[in-house]
């Protein structure tokens, strides 16, 4: 089946440790790929995204996605997390079928950083 | 700068009654996309409008319907609530342009008792 997986569902790191959070996908051809962040409480914001070119995209707050085609994967990292990145993570796809931009997210990260 | 608003953020409602939630997309947006966020759950599609049609439909019940209107802000109607209704209800807005990201609301909390 079409989805689109996130296989941490927690982790907890302490301020400065490097973070990577993996996501895959199964849909083929073209998609657009999204990462988007929930702070407690709050609704989702964009950290970064990619249609297309340079496979290494860079967002806000440091963070840093690389697609990989032949992995479909489209993994977040940041070389140095903060306390304020406590938050849950969700990548998102656009699928190539039914509507451009009509998000299929995953079941989110929730990363915890311990100062 | 302007943001995607959702009233009311908090909503109450007992089973089989019916709730209206409303959004207001970013001005000059005319595309609005609604989300329901179960807890501890990922968002879930239920239903896009463009130019004040439908223009893709998810995992929205039939008890539920939307409009949006000439003024581009969208209302989801919810009737016959049921208790596995309560949730987090996005709504988003972007210009339907290629390439135009999303933008989120603060959401809805829906809560059926």
């Amino acid at each position: 089946a079409q989805s689109v997986s996130q296989h941490n569902h927690h982790v907890i790191l302490s301020e400065a440790a490097s973070l990577e959070l993996g996501c895959n996908y199964s849909y083929g051809g073209t998609v657009n790929l999204f990462w988007y962040v929930q702070y407690p409480g709050q609704h989702l914001q964009l950290l970064l995204k990619y249609f297309s070119g340079d496979p290494l995209v860079k967002g806000i707050k440091g963070f840093e996605a690389e697609f990989i085609k032949s992995k479909f994967s489209f993994n977040l990292r940041k070389p140095s997390v903060q306390w304020s990145d406590t938050a849950e993570y969700f990548c998102a796809v656009s699928p190539p079928k039914g509507g451009f931009q009509k998000l299929v997210f995953g079941t989110g990260t929730r990363l915890l950083v311990s100062p | 700068a302007a943001g995607v608003i959702q009233s009311p953020r908090h909503l109450i409602k007992e089973k089989r009654e019916t709730a209206t939630l409303k959004c207001y997309p970013i001005p000059r947006h005319d595309t609005v996309y609604w989300y329901q966020q179960g807890p501890g759950q990922d968002p879930q599609f239920l239903i896009s409008f463009y130019e004040k049609m439908q223009s893709d439909k998810g995992s929205i019940p039939d008890r539920f319907s939307a409009q949006q209107f000439s003024d581009y802000h969208s209302e989801l109607n919810m009737s016959s609530l049921e208790l596995g209704d309560s949730a987090l209800y996005f709504c988003a807005s972007s210009s339907g342009q290629n390439n135009s990201p999303l933008h989120f609301g603060n959401g809805t909390r829906l809560t059926v008792t």
